[in-house]
This record gives structure tokens, C-alpha cells and sequence, in this order.
């Protein structure tokens, strides 16, 4: 069964800091993988997504993501976070319904 | 554009009353709607997926039944509520037309189950 991993429960960092978020997922197959992120009081929304093609994926607000096949790996990088990435951040890997299987979600908190 | 409602925000239910939760969709038709639970420290968990309207599917086995009478409308609903049923509800959808679609999430409820 497809399943994700996300390596830290809580990540505390102080701004101008670097980030990277570890996700590891269990598919054999062709992948589908996502971050989400939630910001205190608001929706689960999309940072990125990879389909195919070039591994390094950017998406918005400065993250990026990178694809390594062979680590079946997904980490979600920030050169330099500010206050206002606080939030729960959410790797998931497209399920065979459609569906998205989520890892258990790491908390940032970013200290001003 | 589309948007998702889910409701209510938050509730607080003792344990053995019924549950239910509404979820619509706007601006779009015929999508794959979804459930998620997020229990305390245990990441976000797919409950119940539809295709169309009367197509429910169930991911895990729980005291908890989905419905969608309407080609918009997912209903979350349990007739007796058990402690751990508390969580964080959230309602998604999907257009068809293929895997690359993205979801897109409804606000959440919180429900406490005292």
C-alpha cells in the first residue's frame, strides 16, 4: 500500500534560516507527489506538485521541492524562511482513486 | 470560480448523539468528492471518496457514513458518536478528467466528542 513519511513532527527555525522538510513515500510506480501547506486558521492549500519531467519543482512563496527517484523522496526546501511560513506543512502522494494519502505533517515555526 | 463549503466550523457533541457534517460544492459539476479525517498527530486520512451521486466508497472501516444525495453535496454523518471520533474534518473535491487534477479543500471542522 502507498503510504508517506515525514521525518519531523515540529520544526523550530529562526527567520532567515534554511528549511528542508524530509517526505519519503512507498509507490513502485509512476508518482504523483504534492506539499500542502496550512496557515493558522486558514485552508489546506498547494505549494507544488511533481508529475513528470524536471525533478527540481518550484512552487509558491519561495519553495521548491525536489524529486529523487532513487531515495523515493520528496523534501521541500526554503532558503530562507520568514515569520509568516509558520504554518503545518503536508506531503502527499497521489492515491489510485485520485485521492491524496498524506504524510502526518510537520509544524514550522519560525521565530522573528 | 469554484468554492467549497463546509459546515458547521466547529462542534462540540457528546459522545452517543449523531453527527453530521455538510459539505457543497460551487462552479463545477460532476466532481470526485472526498473526506478527510486529521486526528491529533496522526496526519490527514482519507474517510470516504465519491465518484457520483449514490457512489460512496469507504477507505477504512469506522463508525462514521458518507452520502452524497446531490451531484454537489457530501455528507459526513455518524448515528452514535464515539471519543475517537474527535478531529479535524475536511471535505475535498476533484475535477474528473484526470489524476493531475488537483484537490482543493474545504475549510474543516473541528469536532469534539466530550
Amino acid at each position: 500500500a502507498q503510504s508517506v513519511s515525514q521525518h519531523n513532527h515540529h520544526v523550530i527555525l529562526s527567520e532567515a534560516a534554511s528549511l528542508e522538510l524530509g517526505c519519503n513515500y512507498s509507490y513502485g510506480g509512476t508518482v504523483n507527489l504534492f506539499w500542502y501547506v496550512q496557515y493558522p486558521g486558514q485552508h489546506l492549500q498547494l505549494l507544488l506538485k511533481y508529475f513528470s519531467g524536471d525533478p527540481l519543482v518550484k512552487g509558491i512563496k519561495g519553495f521548491e521541492a525536489e524529486f529523487i527517484k532513487s531515495k523515493f523522496s520528496f523534501n521541500l526546501r526554503k532558503p530562507s524562511v520568514q515569520w509568516s511560513d509558520t504554518a503545518e506543512y503536508f506531503c502527499a502522494v497521489r492515491g489510485s482513486q485520485g485521492n491524496l494519502i498524506f504524510g502526518k505533517g510537520t509544524k514550522l515555526s519560525v521565530k522573528p | 470560480s469554484q468554492t467549497i463549503h463546509q459546515w458547521p466550523a466547529t462542534l462540540v457533541q457528546p459522545v452517543g448523539s449523531p453527527l453530521s457534517l455538510e459539505c457543497t460544492v460551487e462552479g463545477t459539476s460532476n466532481p470526485n468528492l472526498y473526506w478527510y479525517r486529521q486526528a491529533a498527530g496522526r496526519g490527514l486520512q482519507l474517510l470516504f471518496y465519491s465518484v457520483g451521486i449514490g457512489q460512496i466508497s469507504s477507505e477504512v472501516p469506522q463508525n462514521l457514513s458518507a452520502s452524497r444525495p446531490q451531484d454537489r453535496q457530501f455528507i459526513l454523518s455518524s448515528k452514535k458518536l464515539l471519543l475517537s471520533d474527535s478531529g479535524f474534518y475536511l471535505c475535498a473535491w476533484r475535477a474528473k478528467g484526470g489524476l493531475g487534477n488537483t484537490i482543493y479543500f474545504g475549510e474543516g471542522s473541528w469536532l469534539t466528542v466530550v
